[in-house]
């Protein structure tokens, strides 16, 4: 079965910044992976995916992630980040017909 | 963007009331999961369903039941409420090949039982 590690729980980033999530899999094939964001009191809303080609992924509000293969990591990226990317961000992995795991969540505080 | 509805938002009810929380779609999506989150931790998938009349329990035991009469609905209940209920429950649906598609949610029903 497949697993999601996200090692950190919170990250605190300057607004202008840059910013990376790590996110790490298990999973003897490759899998599908996403990142989902979610803002307080909302549900989870789509960042980007990837399937398989290009290991560079563009997503929206300007995220972008990379697959690593060889690290079994897919880490989320975005070079100048916004007061308004203040959420939670969930990692997640699909394989085959069953449903997605997901990782714990990295929660994002931005100050000014 | 999304068409998946959740009712109610919040519900504060007392240990062993009887509960339905409600989740529409209204994409024909043929996937519906549900999932429940505590603070800090990740999401975990109770139960889900491919289909009507098809239902299935994910890795999270869990004391509730669900049902898929109709495609667009798909309610869980707790037979008899108790504190360790206390989440939030986030409702989603998909179409496709479940492990590689995108999940629409739901904004959630934040549960406390008192």
């Amino acid at each position: 079965a497949q697993s999601v590690t996200q090692p950190d729980i919170h990250i605190t980033v300057s607004e202008g910044a840059s910013l990376e999530l790590r996110c790490n899999y298990s999973y003897g094939a490759t899998p599908y992976l996403f990142w989902y964001v979610q803002s307080p009191g909302q549900g989870l809303q789509l960042l980007l995916k990837y399937f398989s080609g290009d290991t560079l992924v563009q997503g929206i509000k300007g995220f972008e992630a990379e697959f690593k293969r060889s690290q079994s990591s897919f880490n989320l990226r975005k070079p100048s980040v916004h007061w308004s990317d203040a959420a939670e961000y969930f990692c997640a992995v699909g394989a085959g017909n069953t449903p997605l795991v997901f990782g714990k969540g990295t929660r994002l505080s931005v100050i000014a | 963007e999304a068409d998946i509805y959740q009712t109610p938002r919040y519900l504060v009810i007392g240990t062993g009331k009887k509960i339905t929380l409600e989740c529409s779609q209204t994409m024909g999506h043929d996937k519906m999961y549900w999932y429940q989150q505590d603070p800090g931790m990740e999401l975990h998938l109770i139960h889900y369903s491919y289909g009507v009349n098809s239902t299935e329990k994910g890795d999270l035991s869990s004391e509730s039941t669900v049902s898929r009469i109709r495609t667009e609905h798909f309610p869980l209940t707790l037979e008899s409420a108790r504190p360790s209920h206390t989440s939030q429950y986030l409702c989603a649906s998909s179409v496709g090949t479940a492990g590689g598609e995108k999940l629409f949610f739901g904004s959630g029903t934040q549960l406390s039982v008192l």
